[in-house]
């Protein structure tokens, strides 16, 4: 079964900073998707940014960059230029290619906090 | 824009009880999803369907059933609520292609006295 990891619960980052969320997942599938989702408090869950483990080049959707190393099992997303509305709930999730294994496994957050 | 919508933002039941939670989505998704979100454990999955009358097991089905009658509608009843499924409970729904992503509801913060 497959596992992912967010080791940090809490993170803080000065307006206009860069800040790198850390994911790590256990699989033994060669193809999958990995994804970043945020959940504004008391809003609802949006996607951030998904990488296609096939693809060796990182995705980037505006001021949202991933690091996405195969080998190490390692999907971190930075975030550049942070601005308040950036703060939220960070879910890095993993999902199978394989019809019939749909579900996403989810991490279990990071709380991003804006200063300004 | 997508539109998954769920029948209670809030919603306080009573041990025992039988409680129905809706989901609708407006997009003709094929896939639908219910998790539950605790602090500290993220999102877990309780059940998800592929389409109308078909239903799979998530991660944490014991307690919980669900129905899906029609394609737009998936909704998630606790038969006998019980004070430890006090939780966040949200509604995704998803077209079909694996590169697609989930399209998440508000949810519903329920709590059972």
């Amino acid at each position: 079964a497959q596992t992912v990891t967010q080791s940090q619960p809490e993170m803080s980052v000065q307006e206009a900073e860069t800040v790198t969320l850390s994911c790590t997942y256990d699989t033994s599938e060669s193809d999958y998707y990995l994804f970043w989702y945020k959940q504004p408090p008391s809003r609802q869950m949006i996607l951030v940014i998904r990488q296609e483990a096939y693809k060796q080049q990182n995705a980037t959707e505006n001021r949202f960059s991933v690091n996405f190393q195969k080998a190490a099992k390692s999907f971190s997303l930075k975030i550049s230029d942070s601005q308040l509305g950036d703060a939220a709930m960070y879910f890095c999730a993993y999902r199978s290619v394989d019809f019939g294994n749909e579900k996403l496994t989810f991490g279990t957050g990071t709380r991003l906090t804006i200063i300004p | 824009d997508v539109k998954v919508t769920q029948s209670s933002r809030y919603l306080v039941k009573r041990t025992g009880e039988k409680v129905f939670l809706e989901c609708v989505q407006d997009m003709d998704h094929e896939n639908m999803f219910w998790y539950r979100q605790d602090p500290g454990l993220g999102l877990r999955l309780i059940y998800f369907s592929y389409d109308v009358k078909m239903k799979e097991k998530g991660d944490i089905p014991e307690g919980y059933s669900v129905s899906r009658e029609k394609k737009e509608r998936f909704s998630l009843i606790l038969e006998s609520a019980s004070t430890n499924q006090t939780s966040m409970y949200l509604c995704a729904s998803r077209a079909l292609a694996a590169y697609n992503e989930q399209f998440f509801g508000p949810g519903t913060r329920l709590t059972v006295l």
